[in-house]
């Protein structure tokens, strides 16, 4: 099946700082990417939609000068944490769509924010 | 709006079957998918709905009635690494393959 990576797996950083977290397709491309945030013992809450080429697509609430997304290629999508504070902490999910069912999701990354 | 509707927690023992239903407030999805997820990983697709009915696939089946708004994901024979959180999720029309999740449900196997 089609492979999905992130880096870094988990990353902490001092508040104020910015993180970016890489999304790669392995053996696919990928026009569309996703950008998830998981808190614990909930659900995945879509932030954003990475679109290849043009700017991405935020959910509502999210803030787009806060959570920087740049899709540079048809296989990497990063998504840049600016400015972040502990309530930023949480698990970074990245997936790339197959088709209208399924998708394929990266390992995630854990922020914590000091 | 889309809302998906799961219960928070189901426990059941090795060996048996456990179904979790998924009910949902939504239109124009193409179908219906089930993920799972282990604490700490990254969710993993399950099975699809894109029709009414049975999808089988080794010890996991899902359902859908769109007419009912309803779905579900059958676990037959249940073993431990089953211990999970699994999500269902639809998928909306014209938007590049974007998925709107339900809450999650957390099953516990046990001895």
């Amino acid at each position: 099946g089609a492979v999905v990576s992130q880096h870094p797996s988990w990353v902490i950083c001092k508040s104020g700082t910015s993180v970016k977290i890489e999304c790669r397709s392995l053996d696919f491309q990928a026009t569309t990417m996703f950008w998830y945030r998981q808190f614990p013992k909930q659900s995945l809450m879509l932030m954003a939609t990475s679109n290849e080429g043009s700017k991405a697509t935020y959910e509502q609430g999210v803030e787009k000068d806060k959570f920087l997304i740049n899709h540079a290629s048809l296989t990497l999508s990063t998504l840049t944490v600016t400015s972040a504070h502990p309530e930023d902490s949480s698990f970074y999910i990245c997936s790339a769509p197959i088709g209208y069912n399924e998708q394929f999701f990266g390992p995630g990354t854990r922020l914590t924010v000091l | 709006g889309q809302s998906l509707e799961q219960p928070s927690e189901v426990t059941a023992v090795e060996g048996a079957i456990v179904q979790i239903n998924c009910t949902y407030q939504t239109s124009g999805f193409y179908g219906l998918s089930w993920y799972q997820q282990h604490d700490g990983g990254a969710p993993t697709f399950l099975s699809y709905n894109g029709l009414d009915g049975l999808e089988e696939t080794g010890r996991f089946s899902s359902f859908l009635s769109r007419s009912d708004s309803y779905g579900y994901l059958l676990l037959q024979e249940l073993q431990m690494k089953d211990s999970a959180s699994y999500f269902c999720a639809v998928g909306l029309y014209n938007q590049g393959g974007k998925l709107i999740f339900g809450q999650g449900t957390e099953l516990s196997v046990k001895p």
